[in-house]
């Protein structure tokens, strides 16, 4: 059974970053093809992708979000960790964690997806 | 970037109507696409991946079509269940999802 369950703070203030660990179980990110990604969702609004790692290191961030961005990996610990930084009001949003997988040249996006974590950005 | 969009961005239906629902992608993404349902409180569930494969678990009601730019989600007689927003995503560069689409009940 593959579940994935995303942690971190409810309530952040502006300027701060923000940190949301991917606890996932059910599969191994040492895998290939394996790949862990992170899509938000401000409420009331459309799905938004952040960033995915793969099983291999390879790092892809959304470009307008880059530079805030940081994706990691530990794969003993069957974690995935997102730091985004200079937290604004505007980010206020459902963050989720889900699963891609690729078997030979086909490509499965975000097949298994966590429950979502609510942070809420404000002073 | 890809720039998605969707049409209708609202659709009202009853229990046994055919529904379509339109994605059409800024460029050729050929078919790198995806189909999600959301229900609300709920995370999206992957319905269709390259474009017209079902995701094992996924009634056959739902069928999608497609490639290059312009893409359909097909619900062919239409359950209390499938009341929720669609989404549509492509992956063939990054990712990007469409605006979705609510399917209300008419």
């Amino acid at each position: 059974q593959i579940t994935l369950k995303e942690s971190g703070p409810t309530l952040v203030k502006p300027t701060q970053t923000l940190t949301l660990t991917c606890t996932f179980s059910g599969f191994s990110l040492s895998t290939s093809g394996v790949g862990v990604g992170w899509i938000r969702q401000p409420p009331g609004k459309a799905l938004e992708w952040l960033a995915l790692i793969y099983w291999d290191d390879d790092k892809r961030y959304s470009p307008s979000l880059k530079s805030r961005l940081t994706i990691t990996k530990d794969t003993s610990k069957n974690q995935v960790v997102l730091t985004m930084t200079n937290m604004d009001p505007v980010d206020t949003a459902t963050y989720y964690c889900a699963r891609s997988n690729h078997f030979g040249v086909v490509i499965v996006p975000f097949d298994y997806w966590g429950q979502g974590t609510l942070v809420t950005v404000s002073s | 970037d890809i720039q998605m969009t969707q049409s209708p961005s609202t659709l009202s239906a009853s229990v046994g109507d055919r529904v379509t629902i339109t994605c059409r992608a800024s460029q050729s993404i050929s078919s790198w696409l995806a189909w999600y349902q959301q229900k609300p409180g709920k995370a999206p569930k992957l319905l269709i991946y390259k474009a017209s494969s079902l995701e094992s678990g996924v009634p056959s009601r739902f069928s999608g079509s497609g490639s290059g730019t312009e893409f359909t989600l097909t619900i062919s007689s239409l359950q209390p269940d499938d009341f929720a927003t669609y989404y549509c995503q492509q992956y063939n560069s990054q990712f990007t999802f469409g605006p979705g689409t609510k399917v209300d009940i008419k």
